[in-house]
Formats: C-alpha cells, sequence, structure tokens
C-alpha cells in the first residue's frame, strides 16, 4: 500500500489564484512529520514546509500553509497568491517515528509529486 | 551558510565502470542521507549515516552499493559495476537531528548517467 498519495499528477492554475496540492498518508504510528518539498526544474529539492503530528495548528510559511486534517490523514499543501515561480515538481513526504521507541524510520516516505504549472 | 553540497552535478559512466558521488553536509550537521530519484518518481530512501557508521542501510541494494560518512571528509555513495538501470539523480540530505522533526535539507543531486 502507498504510504504517500498525491493525486494530481498535474495541474494548471492561473497566476495570483491559490492552488491546493492535495496529500493524503498512511501510517499506524502515532509520532510522525509531514513535510513538503518543492523541485523546479533546475532538479534541488527545496524544503518548504513541516508539520508535527502532535501540532494543533496548521503550520504556515509565507505563501505556504499545510491543511492537516489528521482523522482523514491528509496534509494538503495551500501555496497562496501563486507566481510563476512557484511552476514546479512539489512533493509530499512523511517520516514514522520516534526511532527511540524502537520503531520508526529515518528515510522519508515520498509521493510521486504534482507538477504545477502557474500560467500567466 | 553553505548547504549541503553534492558533487559531481553529473556524472557519465560506462556499464562496468565505477561511480563515486560525493556530499558534504551543511554545518553543524552529522546526519546524513542519500535517496535516490527515478524519472517521473519520488524520491526513494537508500541510507542513513552518522560520521563512522552507517545506521540504517534498509533501502540499499543488495550488491554493488556501498556509502561511507567517514570521520574526516565527505559522505561517499559508490556503486560499483554500473549498469543502465543505475541511470538516476541522487541525492543527499542533512540533519542536525535524528529524531522528528528531523528537516532534511537536500543538495541539489548527482545526475549519473550509465552509457
Amino acid at each position: 500500500a502507498q504510504k504517500i498519495t498525491q493525486t494530481q499528477p498535474g495541474m494548471f492554475v492561473q497566476e495570483k489564484e491559490a492552488v491546493t496540492l492535495d496529500c493524503t498518508y498512511d501510517t499506524s504510528d502515532q509520532s510522525y512529520g509531514l513535510f513538503w518539498y518543492k523541485q523546479p526544474s533546475s532538479g534541488e529539492m527545496i524544503f518548504l514546509i513541516y508539520q508535527g503530528s502532535y501540532d494543533e495548528q496548521n503550520a504556515t510559511e509565507g505563501r505556504y500553509s499545510l491543511n492537516f486534517q489528521k482523522a482523514r490523514k491528509s496534509a494538503n499543501l495551500v501555496i497562496s497568491a501563486s507566481q510563476l515561480g512557484d511552476s514546479a515538481m512539489y512533493f509530499c513526504a512523511m517520516r514514522e517515528g520516534p526511532k527511540g521507541a524502537g520503531g520508526g524510520a529515518d528515510g522519508l516516505t515520498f509521493g510521486k509529486g504534482t507538477h504545477l504549472i502557474i500560467q500567466p | 551558510n553553505a548547504g549541503v553540497m553534492q558533487n559531481p552535478r553529473h556524472l557519465v559512466r560506462r556499464r562496468g565502470q565505477e561511480a563515486r558521488l560525493r556530499c558534504s553536509p551543511m554545518k553543524g550537521h552529522s546526519h546524513v542521507y542519500w535517496y535516490r530519484q527515478l524519472p517521473e518518481e519520488g524520491l526513494k530512501f537508500m541510507v542513513y549515516l552518522q560520521k563512522e557508521n552507517i545506521i540504517d542501510e534498509s533501502g540499499m541494494p543488495k550488491e554493488r552499493f556501498s556509502a561511507e560518512f567517514p570521520k574526516e571528509g565527505p559522505s561517499i555513495l559508490r556503486i560499483q559495476q554500473v549498469v543502465r538501470g543505475d541511470s538516476a539523480a541522487y541525492f543527499c540530505a542533512s540533519s542536525p537531528f535524528r529524531d522528528i522533526p528531523n528537516i532534511q535539507y537536500f543538495g541539489a543531486g548527482t545526475r549519473l548517467s550509465v552509457l
């Protein structure tokens, strides 16, 4: 079973509109972390935002926010006021843990990504 | 404050040759992770290292692949006798801590092409 599911292979959005990128996850751990990364055409992986499973507030970082719905196991990324430079692949990832409890994992598990294209 | 440095950015090898990929973590980070990205795919975890120790290699292929993170110098991912299926982007990430949140910061990757 997929641990991270991103159901939108590609999205076209008009500049200045808000964008929601979907991510659902599957874990039986109580403690875990969720991440979003951006990969522009140049290829590097850029960390955007993090949400811990025990965090009560949705994470925000500038124009990025994470719509965390724990019961539904979803962690959607919201980009407000999209810009042409937001065009990129976006990956949702999860870290299960904690390691100290004898379980968890050290590596991140990534989804297949969403290719976002912002149109002028 | 330099980020994670990977070199080379691009590496071309013929089948049967060896590939050595280098990664210097961010300053102050002692935890290094290697990932592989096949075309049109997300990243897949390969190995996690601390200085002089391999902690978790659950994602490493059993043969031809090895990794090290010596006391001095960068972490090295070594692929012996490369085959066409090894063609991929290899990313290194580092973090300051092991436990959650464990935010991992990535380098720009090494694109390996096997002819």
